[in-house]
């Protein structure tokens, strides 16, 4: 089974710098899919940024972007110029690419609170 | 399009009692995914469907849990004899399945349970 693990409860940022939240995972498949979700208080969880484990540039959002190293299993959240309404939970989450994954279901790490000071 | 919708929003309920939760998901998409997200967590994978058949259930969906999506379309969950331990917010969410993979799932705002 896949692991995801989030080792930074919370991190505080100052408004317009940079903050990099971590993420690291346990998989045994080639092929798969990792995700930043971000779920402000109160509401829906959105997709921020997503990476393909075949590809091996970094996948680039506006002013988000990951480090992604597959070696290592690693999969970093950079937010750059950070906004007030950055301020949320973010989670980082595993989907296998195989076709006969059940349902293709995502596995989150138990995410990160951004604190955006103004 | 309104994206996923959940309903309601809140419930709170006594211990013993049953409630169900209503998911709508974008009209356009097969697969309907129900997660369970307790407090300072990340979601929790509890069931998916793929139009009106459920593929798959977690170790986590005790026989007090069902789930239907009776035509394809909306989607409830129902909990038989709720315990403290199931309070926690309840997320849908729904995505199109295609030959090539599957597009980004979207979630709903969730249903928050609180079992007093």
């Amino acid at each position: 089974a896949q692991t995801v693990t989030q080792s930074q409860p919370e991190m505080s940022v100052q408004e317009a710098e940079t903050v990099t939240l971590s993420c690291t995972y346990d998989t045994s498949e080639s092929d798969y899919y990792l995700f930043w979700y971000k779920q402000p208080p109160s509401r829906q969880m959105i997709l921020v940024i997503r990476q393909e484990a075949y590809k091996q540039q970094n996948a680039t959002e506006n002013r988000f972007s990951v480090n992604f190293q597959k070696a290592a299993k690693s999969f970093s959240l950079k937010i750059s110029d950070s906004q007030l309404g950055d301020a949320a939970m973010y989670f980082c989450a595993y989907r296998s690419a195989m076709i006969k994954a059940a349902g293709n279901k995502l596995t989150f790490g138990g995410g990160t609170r951004v604190l955006v000071k103004p | 399009d309104t994206g996923v919708s959940q309903d309601p929003r809140h419930k709170i309920t006594k211990r013993g009692q049953n409630v169900t939760f209503r998911c709508d998901p974008i009209s356009e998409h097969n697969r309907l995914y129900w997660y369970r997200q307790t407090l300072g967590q990340g979601p929790e994978f509890l069931t998916y469907f793929q139009n009106e058949a459920q593929l798959e259930k977690s170790r986590l969906l005790s026989d007090r849990f069902s789930a239907e999506r009776p035509k394809g379309s909306f989607s409830t969950l129902e909990i038989q004899r709720t315990e403290q331990g199931d309070s926690a917010m309840y997320l849908c969410a729904s995505s199109q399945h295609r030959d090539g993979g599957d597009t980004e799932a979207f979630f709903g705002q969730g249903t928050r349970l609180t079992v007093v």
